[in-house]
């Protein structure tokens, strides 16, 4: 069953720890994107990256990390330097190329900071 | 930065009536423009796209109209139908140097009344 799967669907977190959020996608995609969703506020781009080992920053990349060892695999760290972190996260997967297509979400993880 | 504007963001309609959403993007870089519908809890996924060499494009009840010199695009939901209530949001891909990235609008949310 191909698509992009992100884990946990549920996270708590205490104030002051780091939380990794899981992306893997097996779409053969070569760029993938993190999204924070809030209300009123729809998404906002964190980080994406167009190929292994290489990464952008987005709109509001501080206090958060990411890596991509993996053409399939682009996990998330929210750090504790993140001010306000509970929020709907949404990883995203397109085929990148001249003229770009269609991006296909996770299924999202809700991050609450308790 | 690139920027993409949307409006309304609460709109209401009697079944069987039209809906039509704008937005406005920024960077005139911009060739891919996607939509999608996000039910409560899920993932938001493409209803329709257009690309910036095209004008119009119709999907059944649903059409998008795209207007470069003016940097506007539209969605028109024609018959509408309780199954069509969500949150819509527009995006522009912009492609500069290779990299990729989505912008989104902050959303509308659309209640068809029965």
């Amino acid at each position: 069953d191909g698509g992009i799967t992100q884990s946990p669907k549920y996270l708590f977190r205490k104030e002051g720890q780091n939380v990794t959020l899981s992306c893997e996608q097996n779409l053969n995609h070569d760029a993938m994107y993190w999204y924070r969703q809030d209300p009123g506020q729809g998404l906002r781009l964190i980080y994406y990256s167009q190929i292994v080992n290489d990464f952008q920053k987005g709109d509001i990349a501080e206090g958060y990390s990411v890596s991509r060892e993996k053409k399939e695999s682009f996990p998330l760290t929210v750090t504790s330097a993140q001010k306000n972190p509970t929020a709907f996260y949404l990883c995203a997967s397109s085929k990148g190329g001249l003229w770009n297509t269609e991006a296909f979400f996770g299924q999202g993880t809700r991050l609450t900071v308790v | 930065g690139e920027n993409v504007e949307q409006h309304p963001s609460t709109l209401s309609v009697q079944e069987g009536d039209s809906a039509v959403i704008k937005c406005t993007y920024s960077d005139s870089a911009s060739n891919y423009f996607p939509w999608y519908k996000q039910e409560l809890g899920k993932r938001p996924q493409l209803i329709i796209d257009i690309r910036s060499n095209v004008g119009e494009k119709k999907d059944q009840r649903i059409a998008v109209t795209l207007n470069k010199t003016a940097k506007h695009f539209s969605l028109h939901i024609t018959e509408t139908q309780p199954e069509d209530s969500a949150v819509y949001f527009c995006a522009a891909t912009l492609s500069t140097s290779g990299t990729y990235k989505y912008i989104f609008g902050t959303g509308t949310r659309l209640k068809v009344l029965a």
